[in-house]
């Protein structure tokens, strides 16, 4: 099945610090979605590329697709203590059954 | 917070008992789906739905099932708990049909099977 599969799984940055997470998946996509997580919580949704975009924004947060190489990347400029958090990549299939793939995901701690 | 809630948020249980955890929802979504998440795995889909009585497999079903009788709850059941279904659960809801293809994710359910 296909998932995503972020790199590196674990960062720690000084505040202030870019922050930057990879994923790759393996099949067609409709879009991208990255998500964080903060400790003992549901993931909230960060922003979205579909497949047809190479870059988009929202932010602090620049997101870039790849669909050549099938991966993806979420930067975070200026980081804060309050983005530290898990950070997942999911996936939904080219093949329209709207099946949501997620990665590991990359623990980022900004530090004070 | 999209209007999600999931019961219990804590449950231990013993092992080789039923559990059935409840997702419900006020967004009118169509899709809801439920994750299982792991240290080292991420999120694994173990089933998910897309309408009433519509409901297909994840890459981790064995071991549960699911309901959709109605459009706002989702309902998974354990048949018979096992150690390794100790987790957290997720359920989240979506609604790509509507241009809405992000997912809602609930607080989580932490599942001890003991």
């Amino acid at each position: 099945s296909q998932q995503g599969e972020e790199d590196p799984q674990a960062l720690s940055i000084q505040e202030g610090e870019n922050a930057t997470m990879n994923c790759s998946y393996k099949t067609s996509i409709n879009n991208l979605q990255w998500y964080r997580q903060n400790s003992g919580r549901g993931l909230v949704h960060l922003i979205l590329i579909r497949s047809n975009e190479r870059e988009k924004h929202s932010g602090r947060l620049r997101v870039t697709l790849d669909t050549s190489k099938k991966s993806s990347s979420l930067l975070i400029t200026a980081s804060r203590a309050a983005d530290t958090a898990s950070y997942f990549c999911a996936t939904d299939a080219a093949y329209g059954n709207n099946r949501l793939a997620f990665g590991k995901g990359n623990q980022v701690v900004v530090i004070p | 917070d999209a209007g999600i809630t999931q019961s219990p948020r804590h449950k231990v249980t013993e092992t080789g008992t039923p559990v059935t955890l409840r997702c419900h929802q006020t967004e009118n979504h169509r899709y809801m789906y439920w994750y299982r998440q792991d240290p080292g795995h991420g999120l694994r889909l173990i089933h998910y739905s897309y309408g009433v009585k519509d409901t297909d497999k994840g890459e981790v079903s064995d071991g549960y099932s699911v309901s959709r009788s109605k459009t706002e709850d989702f309902l998974l059941t354990l048949e018979s708990a096992t150690s390794s279904q100790t987790s957290v659960y997720f359920c989240a809801i979506s609604e790509p049909g509507q241009g809405i293809p992000e997912a809602f994710f609930g607080q989580g359910t932490r599942l001890t099977v003991v």
